[in-house]
């Protein structure tokens, strides 16, 4: 099974904040990888596709990068709509999450 | 516009069974593989199983086979999950979610719906 490693598991930053988000797959997965925002109580939302792939409507401020094991998700400035806990999937082989990094109001 | 229901839900007790709903609208349900995802309290996410369009493949999670089974009736645009001899560690929040199809197979989850609460009780 491919396993999915994200860190931070928490992260505390202000608005305005440039967010940096690590996930790390224990194979190569080419680019099959999703990133997905949940507030609490609510649904995963999808973010981003194919690595860097923005999903319709989701704004600019979030990006994407890497391939093969690494991958980031950045939130180039922090909004009060953005404290949420976030999850990468790999769809290389099957599905499989990160355990999510949480990010708070510092 | 995209809707997903899940049904069915509740409070079971230790060792029952249960058999979670899901209903589809606003999409061609039959040209989408259809899966279910699971949540524990205050855990991340875990995905349970997937169903191809028309049931031709069936997926599950290596550490959830054996009790689990996923089925779907596309003449009622609906996906279902059973649960046999429910375990404490069953608790979680059950979503069912579109499989995109961007990627020529079996993509990312685009839509999902609200979730339903299961809780096994002892």
């Amino acid at each position: 099974d491919i396993q999915m490693t994200q860190s931070p598991s928490t992260l505390s930053a202000s608005v305005g904040d440039r967010v940096t988000i690590t996930c790390r797959a224990s194979e190569n997965i080419n680019s099959w990888l999703a990133w997905y925002q949940q507030r609490p109580g609510k649904a995963p939302k999808l973010l981003i596709y194919k690595a860097s792939t923005l999903e319709s409507g989701v704004p600019s401020r979030f990006s994407g990068s890497g391939s093969g094991t690494e991958f980031t998700l950045t939130i180039g400035s922090l909004q009060p709509d953005d404290f949420a806990t976030y999850y990468c999937q790999q769809y290389n082989t099957y599905w499989t999450f990160g355990q999510g990094t949480k990010v708070e109001i510092k | 516009e995209v809707h997903l229901v899940e049904s069915g839900g509740g409070l079971v007790k230790r060792g029952g069974s249960l058999r979670l709903s899901c209903a589809a609208s606003g999409f061609t349900f039959t040209s989408y593989t259809m899966t279910w995802v699971r949540q524990a309290p205050g855990k991340g996410l875990e995905w349970v199983s997937s169903i191809s369009s028309g049931g031709t493949y069936i997926y599950y999670a290596d550490s959830l086979k054996g009790r689990f089974t996923v089925s779907r009736d596309d003449a009622k645009s609906s996906l279902y999950l059973q649960i046999n001899s429910l375990r404490a560690d069953d608790t979680a929040v059950y979503y069912c979610a579109r499989v995109a199809t961007y990627c020529g197979g079996d993509c990312s989850f685009d839509y999902w719906g609200q979730g339903a609460l299961v809780i096994v009780s002892s």
